[in-house]
């Protein structure tokens, strides 16, 4: 089962930024956060994950509490193309640990 | 670099019968993952391949099978098919022994009819 609880779905305006929230009481020390998008039938897309601190890369940037228990990712402009649905992952990074997968939240960017 | 790449495309099988399905990871990745995707669901996790063994599987019965090659790529097998096997099939792949983050393939669409 998924350890992460995220909302269904979540309107955004296109060149605002977007903030996709997600929870993760149950994380364990050992475990990252990882964020993955998947554009209408195509594979999921890695997009950022973290620890502890917060992250920033080209894509994306990804504010986790100091406990730990919940995430944000920051979409800071987003367009059209960042129509998808994203998954919000924990992952224990010793003994390459599969993705569970939950439902996802369906981002959609409106002109 | 290619990225993961997946084939066929797209596939249609009748009821009863064996399919495989092929991937070739990332250019340095050794790790595989297959995955299944119902339509509207998230990706459920079926096995990963590292070292051409099985190290992980989900909870998948054992008409579903893999193999990976020296080179690194991989095969899904899955026999005896049902109505309910129609899916979006992922690889990923992932390196280090998959302590990297995982890269997606596009997907096999799989229909049985």
């Amino acid at each position: 089962d998924a350890k992460t609880t995220q909302p269904p779905s979540m309107d955004c305006a296109e060149g605002r930024a977007a903030n996709l929230p997600c929870n993760h009481s149950t994380i364990s020390g050992n475990e990252y956060v990882y964020w993955y998008r998947q554009i209408h039938s195509q594979g999921p897309q890695y997009i950022i994950h973290g620890l502890k601190n917060n992250e920033t890369n080209e894509m994306a940037s990804l504010i986790i509490t100091e406990d730990r228990k919940s995430s944000t990712l920051i979409l800071p402009h987003a367009t059209l193309r960042d129509t998808a649905v994203y998954y919000c992952i924990v992952r224990a990074i010793q003994g390459a640990q599969k993705l569970v997968f939950g439902q996802g939240t369906r981002l959609t960017i409106n002109p | 670099d290619a990225g993961v790449t997946q084939s066929p495309t797209h596939l249609i099988k009748t009821r009863g019968q064996q399919v495989t399905l092929r991937c070739s990871p990332k250019s340095g990745h050794d790790t595989v993952s297959w995955y299944q995707q119902a339509l509207g669901q998230g990706p459920q996790f079926i096995f990963q391949y590292y070292e051409e063994e099985e190290r992980q599987r989900g909870n998948f019965p054992d008409r579903f099978s893999g193999h990976q090659f020296p080179n690194y790529s991989s095969e899904l097998n899955v026999n005896a098919l049902l109505l309910g096997d129609s899916a979006l099939y992922l690889c990923a792949s992932s390196g280090t022994g998959g302590l990297t983050e995982a890269f997606f393939g596009q997907g096999t669409r799989l229909t049985v009819v």
